[in-house]
Order: structure tokens, then C-alpha cells, then sequence
């Protein structure tokens, strides 16, 4: 039961452009989000979050968007540079409720590929 | 301050065999949470520990167990390796269990079962 899901496994956008990287989720007791990037051979790395109270959190060039009615997120990157080409994962994670509390849930990933 | 690091780097066994992984969490850090990152996939939660008791445990079998110790480090154990387990083993460590506190990841152990 993939209770987190990014559908697009890769995306490739120009330097400059907007990327735009989605994630769903499945479970109504998620109330906190986050972002976070891989590069080969490290460990993820946190991007930026957001707790389901807010439906935007912005940090420089980071934008993640809330739709907690289409329990649907996505992660804005503007401009896109070379050096943010990587694996971007989303996660959630509940404050509250058994099966889910303390733990991150992950999606599969999207590679993003930004070309100069 | 020193982040989270995981030895070994890379890890091969055979099946059946047993593994121990571990991992040193960043200076401050009480809790650490092990997460299993099969290829093309995102990790999956094994479990965490909070001041060296278990903390929550994802959906996998008990021959996955762990040890956290008084300095807050951590150990992964997999006793009868199965195929399936090759896969980078991720810990990542934060303070006082509470999700609004940032996780930091170390690098991982790959670890190969042949």
C-alpha cells in the first residue's frame, strides 16, 4: 500500500525554467510534509517542509504547495539550476494516530535533470 | 559538530549469513531511525530508537533488530539474509522523536546479498 506516491519518475527542465515536482498521498491523518534531495552515493538531505495548517511555505527559491482536499503536494523550484539536479523525494509523516507517528513516509522519488 | 555517519560503506554477503550495520548519530541527537532504500524506490521505515528503547517499528520481519547504546549511537542487525535484503541501509538521527525536528541522514551502507 504506497500511502505516499510521486508518478513522475523523472523530469528534465532548462536552467532558468520552473521545475515542478508533484507527490499524493493517501492517508488523512498526514499532517506534516517534507521535501528532501539525494545526490548519489549521499544521504537525503531535508529541503523544506510544511505542516497541513499551512498551504504554502516558501524558502528562496523553494516553494512547497498544500492541497489537503486533493491531498496533493508539489515542490516549486525557481529559477532551476544545474546543481539541483538530483533525486527528490517527498515524505509525510502524523502527530497523531498508531501506525504512522514518528516515522517518515517516503515516496519513490523524481530525478530531476536541470540542463544548461 | 560532527553529522551522521554509517559504516561500513559497502557491505557483501551471502545468503543466510548474518549483518550488523551501524551508525553514529550528530552530537545532540537521541534518536535515531533506520530506513531500508531498495533500488528505485524511496526508504522504507525499519524502526527507531529513543533513548535506547524502540520506538516504533515499520513492516518488517523480527529478524530486523537494533540496539541504541548510551551515546545515542545505533546498530542494525539482519540474522538470515535473504536476496530481497540487498538494499542501502539509511540511519538518520534527530533530537527528542518529534517529527517537526529536522532528520539528518548519513550516507548509508549498501549492502548485496548473493
Amino acid at each position: 500500500d504506497q500511502q505516499v506516491k510521486q508518478n513522475s519518475p523523472s523530469l528534465s527542465v532548462q536552467e532558468g525554467r520552473i521545475s515542478i515536482l508533484n507527490c499524493d498521498y493517501t492517508n488523512s491523518m498526514f499532517d506534516y510534509f517534507l521535501w528532501y534531495k539525494k545526490y548519489p552515493a549521499e544521504g537525503p538531505t531535508f529541503l523544506i517542509s510544511i505542516s497541513s495548517i499551512k498551504d504554502k511555505n516558501e524558502d528562496g527559491r523553494f516553494t512547497v504547495f498544500l492541497n489537503k482536499s486533493a491531498k496533493h503536494l508539489s515542490l516549486h523550484i525557481v529559477p532551476s539550476q544545474p546543481g539541483d539536479s538530483a533525486v527528490y523525494f517527498c515524505a509525510a509523516s502524523a502527530s497523531r494516530g498508531s501506525s504512522n507517528t514518528g516515522k517518515l513516509i517516503f515516496g519513490q522519488g523524481t530525478t530531476l535533470q536541470v540542463k544548461p | 559538530e560532527t553529522g551522521v555517519t554509517q559504516s561500513p560503506t559497502h557491505l557483501i554477503k551471502t545468503r543466510g549469513q548474518q549483518v550488523t550495520l551501524r551508525c553514529s548519530s550528530q552530537s545532540g541527537h537521541n534518536t535515531v531511525s533506520w530506513y531500508q532504500q531498495a533500488l528505485g524506490q524511496g526508504p522504507q521505515f525499519i524502526f527507531q530508537y529513543y533513548r535506547e528503547e524502540e520506538n516504533g517499528r515499520g513492516n518488517f520481519p523480527p529478524r530486523f533488530s537494533g540496539l541504541q547504546f548510551p551515546n545515542y549511537s545505533s546498530e542494525l542487525n539482519v540474522n538470515a539474509l535473504e536476496l530481497d535484503d540487498s538494499a542501502l541501509y539509511l540511519c538518520a538521527s534527530t533530537r527528542d522523536r518529534i517529527i517537526y525536528n529536522e532528520q539528518f541522514f548519513g550516507p548509508g551502507t549498501r549492502l548485496t546479498v548473493l
